[in-house]
């Protein structure tokens, strides 16, 4: 079945370094892939998204990279600030079908030390 | 900008009982999704309904129900609760099923199960 394995479960960054947190996807229909953030007791926020058209996609500090062919994306981070501290998700999804649903990672727990 | 809307916030009902989750999605979108949540687990999809049909299902128990109605909010029945039904339970609406469009999560509805 449709499964999202994403590395590590938990990332301790200093301050001012960068964070990447990686994902596999095993159906191979998967064409667009979002990645959430999420504090504690709060809401999954979605901070980026990218579909499977593109290969790679920027938006200020954070940005995401898709390889098709070997099914993997990644989520970096840089010059992390305290305020980056959260559960991260990725996910996959396959519009253009019934299974419209969002497949989530198993989250990274990300910790930013001052 | 409006976001999607849940009721209540918290929610606490003793076993056997029944719950019913409200979620009023951004406006003009037509798609609705019902996630659970459990303790440091990533959200589990349940169900879907697009132009208040449905258009996805998960692991949803069958103890559990869902529809759409005209105006487009969506509520979730949960009956003969169990322990285990404890958890955050996420709306997230989009604007158009099958085009990749981003799902944006509700602040939850937290539900104890006594």
């Amino acid at each position: 079945g449709e499964n999202v394995e994403q590395h590590p479960s938990t990332l301790s960054v200093q301050e001012g370094d960068s964070a990447v947190i990686k994902c596999t996807y095993s159906d191979s229909a998967s064409n667009y892939f979002p990645w959430y953030k999420q504090e504690l007791g709060k809401r999954p926020q979605l901070i980026i998204d990218i579909r499977s058209n593109v290969g790679e996609k920027k938006d200020q500090r954070i940005a995401v990279t898709l390889n098709k062919t070997a099914k993997h994306f990644s989520l970096h981070i840089t010059e992390t600030q305290p305020e980056d501290s959260a559960v991260y998700f990725c996910a996959a999804s396959r519009p253009y079908s019934s299974a419209s649903k969002i497949i989530f990672g198993s989250g990274t727990r990300l910790s930013i030390r001052p | 900008a409006a976001g999607v809307i849940q009721s209540p916030r918290h929610l606490i009902k003793e076993k056997r009982e029944t719950a019913t989750l409200k979620c009023y999605p951004i406006p003009r979108h037509d798609t609705v999704y019902w996630y659970q949540q459990g303790p440091g687990q990533d959200p589990q999809f349940l169900i879907s309904f697009y132009e208040k049909m449905q258009s996805d299902k998960g692991s949803i128990p069958d103890r559990f129900s869902a529809q759409q109605f005209s105006d487009y909010h969506s509520e979730l029945n949960m009956s003969s609760l169990e322990l285990g039904d404890s958890a955050l339970y996420f709306c997230a609406s989009s604007l158009e099923v099958g085009a990749s469009d981003p799902q944006y999560f509700g602040p939850g509805t937290r539900l104890t199960v006594l």
